[in-house]
């Protein structure tokens, strides 16, 4: 059980454009949604905190209008990059987790790693 | 000083071997710890989860907490090369009302045939 999703698994972008990515909770409903993002040899860095059906919770220096989060259900998640540039090349994970505590797990996504040219 | 400081390695060991991980801590706040482990381009999966100091096992796999030193270690026994990954620890901070985890940088880990 506790399986997430992300779609896609790699996506390849021109510069200027937006990229939309979905993150899915499949056997569990999520009351919370992470979006990280993880440079080479580097670890996870957390950009945004979602909750069903509320705004996101932006981290310092994460530009809230760059990187749209929707939390339109407790199973689903998007996270889109706004006109997209070479340096947001990264690879962004998704992680869920059932309730609101740092106790409870977060089960994380496979990851998408996008390539903006 | 960073919340959560993790040596990076690489680490290299034989088939085998007992692999020690650590990881230490500057907030005494912490109360929680974690460890996950990430394949080459995947998302991080949970091995380990700990709450008090002293030794939680399981199969091969033996997390320590010392919350005297702020000190949290990950012990592989019989390391086998699907071993292989980078280790992260990490523990979940307060933070404006909810909780969010902290990651160490990872140690990546190489266990050869």
């Amino acid at each position: 059980g506790a399986v997430v999703s992300q779609h896609p698994s790699w996506v390849i972008c021109k510069s200027g454009t937006s990229v939309k990515i979905e993150c899915r909770s499949l056997d569990f409903q999520a009351t919370t949604m992470f979006w990280y993002r993880q440079f080479p040899k580097q670890s996870l860095m957390l950009m945004a905190t979602s909750n069903e059906g509320s705004k996101a919770t932006y981290e310092q220096g994460v530009e809230k209008d760059k990187f749209l989060i929707n939390h339109a259900s407790l199973t689903l998640s998007t996270l889109t990059v706004t006109s997209a540039h070479p340096e947001d090349s990264s690879f962004y994970i998704c992680s869920a987790q059932v309730g609101t505590s740092g106790s409870d797990t977060q089960y994380f996504g496979p990851g998408t790693r996008l390539t903006v040219l | 000083q960073k919340e959560v400081e993790q040596d990076p390695g690489p680490l290299s060991v034989p088939e085998g071997a007992i692999v020690s991980l650590n990881c230490t801590y500057s907030n005494s706040a912490f109360q929680y710890f974690m460890w996950y482990r990430q394949y080459s381009r995947k998302g991080p999966e949970l091995l380990m989860y700990t709450y008090s100091s002293g030794n939680k096992e399981d199969g091969r796999f033996t997390a320590q907490v010392d919350k005297s030193s702020k000190y949290i270690s990950l012990f592989i026994r019989d390391s086998q090369p699907s071993d292989s990954a980078t280790y992260l620890c990490a523990s979940p901070r307060s933070q404006g009302g909810s909780e969010k985890l902290v990651f160490g940088k990872g140690t990546k880990l190489t266990v050869n045939p």
